[in-house]
């Protein structure tokens, strides 16, 4: 069975250019999530979906970062313009059902750097 | 707000000992609590789920443990080997009136030698 797939495992950048992550999530799931994780940090949700519709933002830093779901098989998280302090690892995870009693899948991340 | 501690510093045991992790979380009474384990350069990979009316529960070499009254988790791992090196992390589910999120611990680093 394929995981979550995220694209691209690596982003090098300037500053204010636009930066595009990819996740395609497990068939069949219904939540999917965008995480960021840090050293100071740890392991931060910015938004999950829930039939691709979007349930909670609230994680999301600021108005640069934007997340869109057109399908069921495919997630976008968007930053725009970069800066250095978004600079981190950004996963994708998905999961079955109620995502308070079911696990989450997680796919490698997508490791940015802004310059 | 809710807080999540897991044991700060790296844990270093010797092959064949039992690993013993801590989560001790405030401030919220979570039903369900997961645990996962992330190597460098992957993402977190789920390992167990145990449910605020279970006491215990084990997989293989692993156990988890849930105390609500004390608002900790001990995660087991016996019979350590090498293999078992890594990060793990705990998670609390922040409820239905959250959407059925998860906060995660920082981690604790495990390193078993041989």
């Amino acid at each position: 069975d394929a995981g979550v797939i995220q694209s691209p495992r690596h982003e090098v950048t300037e500053m204010g250019q636009e930066v595009t992550l990819r996740c395609k999530p497990i068939s069949g799931h219904d939540y999917l999530f965008w995480y960021r994780q840090t050293m100071m940090r740890g392991l931060e949700l910015l938004i999950y979906f829930n039939n691709n519709v979007p349930i909670d933002d609230s994680g999301m830093p600021e108005d640069r970062f934007s997340a869109k779901m057109p399908n069921a098989s495919f997630s976008t998280l968007k930053i725009q313009p970069s800066e250095p302090r978004d600079s981190a690892v950004y996963f994708c995870a998905s999961s079955e059902g109620a995502a308070w009693n079911q696990p989450q899948h997680f796919g490698d991340g997508t490791r940015l750097s802004i310059l | 707000s809710q807080k999540i501690e897991q044991n700060s510093e790296a844990l270093n045991i010797q092959e064949g000992k039992t690993a013993t992790l801590t989560c001790n979380y405030t401030n919220y009474s979570p039903a369900y609590l997961q645990w996962y384990r992330q190597d460098p350069g992957r993402g977190p990979v789920f390992l167990l789920l145990i449910r605020e009316n279970e006491k215990e529960k084990r997989k293989e070499r692993l156990k988890v443990t849930f105390d609500t009254t004390l608002k900790q988790s001990l995660f087991h791992i016996t019979a350590s080997q090498p293999a078992d090196s890594a990060t793990y992390l705990c998670a609390l589910d922040m409820g239905h009136n959250q959407g059925g999120k998860l906060i995660f611990g920082q981690g604790t680093e495990l390193s078993v030698k041989p």
